[in-house]
């Protein structure tokens, strides 16, 4: 079954600790991406690759680093310089070859920062 | 300044009747618009999508209505099943732009009561 792995479900870190969480695609899609939710909020975008070995920054892309040195794989890392990384994280994959492909997502890691 | 606006919160509907979830937008500029249907600790599920040259678009139980000059779309669900109780997403991007350019709104909670 083709899909997008996040892991783990949940995620404990104490303040001060970079933290990465892991995202893995078997669809064979060319883009990948980072958003985050929170309470009563919609999607924020945090980064985006559309090629192995080259992202963007998105909307809120602070005290976060990507890396893609792999199609498959998009790791987030959510560093100490964020200042409110208590948050659900979702990684999402599209096909960049065809106009208005959606995006299908992981299930998301729900990741608390104390 | 929210570009994609849900101001419904939360809508709580009878099962069998019709559900109905709006979304309105700011940014003309917006050519596509995207539903997605999100359960609890789940990530979003695409789930129907409209182009800004159509008013319509219907898939099964799930019908778009897109109106351009109020800037305004609809989500229309008949008839609602238990099923159909979660959050709904509605998304917008620009012409010409890849997933990067979506625009979610912050979601309304679908109840369907039996």
């Amino acid at each position: 079954d083709g899909g997008i792995t996040q892991s783990p479900k949940y995620l404990f870190r104490k303040e001060g600790q970079n933290v990465t969480l892991s995202c893995e695609q078997n669809l064979n899609h060319d883009a990948m991406y980072w958003y985050r939710q929170d309470p009563g909020q919609g999607l924020r975008l945090i980064y985006y690759s559309q090629i192995v070995n080259d992202f963007q920054k998105g909307d809120i892309a602070e005290g976060y680093s990507v890396s893609r040195e792999k199609k498959e794989s998009f790791p987030l890392t959510v560093t100490s310089a964020q200042k409110n990384p208590t948050a659900f994280y979702l990684c999402a994959s599209s096909i960049t070859d065809r106009v208005n492909s959606p995006l299908h997502f992981g299930n998301g890691t729900r990741l608390t920062v104390t | 300044d929210q570009q994609v606006k849900q101001n419904s919160p939360s809508l709580s509907v009878q099962e069998g009747r019709i559900s109905i979830l709006n979304c309105d937008y700011t940014n003309s500029m917006f050519d596509y618009f995207l539903w997605y249907k999100k359960y609890p600790a789940e990530g979003p599920t695409f789930l129907i999508s409209i182009s800004s040259i159509k008013d319509k678009n219907e898939d099964g139980r799930f019908t778009v209505f897109l109106n351009k000059s109020a800037k305004h779309l609809s989500l229309h669900i008949v008839p609602s099943q238990p099923g159909d109780s979660a959050v709904y997403f509605c998304a917008a991007k620009f012409a010409g732009g890849g997933a990067d350019g979506l625009t979610f709104g912050k979601g309304t909670h679908l109840i369907i009561q039996p």
